[in-house]
């Protein structure tokens, strides 16, 4: 049962315009969510993250908004710059102090974002 | 700033020898975790440590073990290796702390069995 599902396998956006990944979860205890980049053979880098207790965070170019009703976010990058051409998975977390097994990060596909020049 | 450090980076075995993969989380992380990405595949965790202690197990091996030691660093070890055990091995660290974590991962140890 997929808790988490990034449903876009693909994205392709012209540089210096927006990109937009979505991600959908199903489990209503995730209250922290984070976004991750990573390249092929390379290990994933954290780009940013959002709680449940706020509906947007921003640093620099990278925008999380958070839906909880509709258990729904997405990330904007803008602008879009070629070196943003990589796959992001979109990670959710339960509470620490659960300690269960979702303190770990969830890989499923991911979107592949290719920005062209 | 300091990032999770693993080592070796390549490493080369053949079929049925052992290895033994080391990570050495960010300081003052006290989680570190294991993950495999096999070629093709999406990386799949194995194996995660709270405070030396094992706190989550997924899809790992028997033949392969892991442990966290006092200084937080871990090491996964891996026995009677497979073909199919080549792939890139991931650690990750995170501070369980204020309710809210990040993990950070490393760059990962590309094994190769052969």
């Amino acid at each position: 049962d997929q808790q988490v599902k990034q449903n876009s396998p693909s994205l392709s956006v012209q540089e210096g315009r927006i990109s937009i990944l979505n991600c959908d979860y199903t489990n209503s205890m995730f209250d922290y969510f984070l976004w991750y980049k990573k390249y092929p053979a390379e290990g994933p880098t954290f780009l940013i993250s959002i709680s449940s207790i706020k509906d947007k965070n921003e640093d620099g170019r990278f925008t999380v908004f958070l839906n909880k009703s509709a258990k729904h976010l997405s990330l904007h990058i803008v602008p879009s710059q070629p070196g943003d051409s990589a796959v992001y998975f979109c990670a959710p977390s339960e509470p620490a102090y659960m300690k269960t097994s979702y303190d770990k990060v969830i890989f499923g596909p991911g979107t592949s974002l290719s920005v062209i020049p | 700033a300091a990032g999770v450090i693993q080592s070796p980076r390549h490493l080369i075995k053949e079929k049925r020898e052992t290895a033994t993969l080391k990570c050495y989380p960010i300081p003052r992380h006290d989680t570190v975790y294991w993950y495999q990405q096999g070629p093709g595949q999406d990386p799949q965790f194995l194996i995660s440590f709270y405070e030396k202690m094992q706190s989550d197990k997924g899809s790992i091996p028997d033949r392969f073990s892991a442990q966290q030691f006092s200084d937080y660093h871990s090491e996964l070890n891996m026995s009677s290796l497979e073909l199919g055990d080549s792939a890139l091995y991931f650690c990750a660290s995170s501070l369980i702390a204020g309710g809210w974590y990040t993990q950070y991962f490393g760059p990962g140890t590309r094994l190769t069995v052969l």
